[in-house]
C-alpha cells in the first residue's frame, strides 16, 4: 500500500521543540521534492517547507524560518521536520506531502495522514 | 490572508455546474501551475487537478480545471452529494520562493 506515516505530534509548551517525521512505504521517495503542510483548527491549508530530492535545496514560509528545519533521509525514505521555539500560532495538523520533480511542480499527490502539533502552556 | 484568493463559500444543487475561482498574480499563477485539492473534513487532502488541468486518474471527469493570466478555475459539472467538501488551489510563488494557497472555498450540496 502506497503510503505516508506522519508522527512525532504532541503537546508542548510554548518555546519548546518537537521533531516531526514522516516515514514513506509503497512508494517511491527520490526523485521527488517533499513537502510539510500545516493546517491550524478551522483555516485553511498553509504550506510550510519543502526540500529537493538531495536535500541541496530548502525553502520556507517566512514565519518559520529560523525556528523550522526540514530534512530528509533518502536510505530510509523519511522526511523530517525540526521545530524549534514554538508558538500558539503553530498549533496545528501537519501533514506531509510528497512532491513533484521540481520545486513548481507541486504535485503532491500522496498525503499523509497528519500528526497533531498543539503548543500551549 | 492567503495569497491566492478563493471565495470561502460556495454552492449548488445536485446536477447543477459550479465553478470556483482562485486568484493569484504574476509572481505564482501567472507563470506556474496550479494545482487543486479537495479535503473532506478530518482527513488530508486529495489532489484533484494537477498542472492547471490535468486529472489525476481516479478523479471523475466531472472536475476541471483552467487557467486564464492570473485566475484559475475549478468547474464541477453534474453536481452530487458527495462532492460536498472543501476545495484549495495552490500554486508556487516565484516572489516568495515558496508554495501559496488559496483561503480554501467551502462547496456545500443543496
Amino acid at each position: 500500500e502506497v503510503q505516508l506515516v506522519e508522527s512525532g505530534g504532541g503537546l508542548v509548551q510554548p518555546g519548546g521543540s518537537l521533531r516531526l517525521s514522516c516515514a514513506a512505504s509503497g512508494l517511491t521517495f527520490s526523485p521527488y521534492w517533499m513537502n510539510w503542510v500545516r493546517q491550524a483548527p478551522g483555516r485553511g491549508l498553509e504550506w510550510v517547507a519543502n526540500i529537493k530530492e538531495d536535500g541541496s535545496e530548502k525553502y520556507y514560509v517566512d514565519s518559520v524560518k529560523g525556528r523550522f528545519t526540514i530534512s530528509r533521509d533518502n536510505a530510509k525514505n523519511s522526511l523530517y521536520l525540526q521545530m524549534n521555539s514554538l508558538r500558539a500560532e503553530d498549533t496545528a495538523v501537519y501533514y506531509c506531502a510528497r512532491g513533484g520533480t521540481t520545486v513548481t511542480t507541486l504535485g503532491m499527490g500522496v498525503w499523509g495522514q497528519g500528526t497533531t502539533v498543539t503548543v500551549s502552556s | 490572508q492567503s495569497v491566492l484568493t478563493q471565495p470561502p463559500s460556495a454552492s449548488g444543487t445536485p446536477g447543477q455546474r459550479v465553478t470556483i475561482s482562485c486568484s493569484g498574480s504574476s509572481s505564482n499563477i501567472g507563470i506556474n501551475y496550479v494545482y487543486w485539492y479537495q479535503q473532506f473534513p478530518g482527513t488530508a487532502p486529495k489532489l484533484l487537478i494537477y498542472r492547471n488541468d490535468q486529472r489525476p486518474s481516479g478523479v471523475p471527469d466531472r472536475f476541471s480545471g483552467s487557467k486564464s493570466g492570473t485566475s484559475a478555475s475549478l468547474a464541477i459539472s453534474g453536481l452530487r452529494s458527495e462532492d460536498e467538501a472543501d476545495y484549495h488551489c495552490a500554486a508556487w510563488d516565484d516572489s516568495l520562493s515558496g508554495v501559496v494557497f488559496g483561503g480554501g472555498t467551502k462547496l456545500t450540496v443543496l
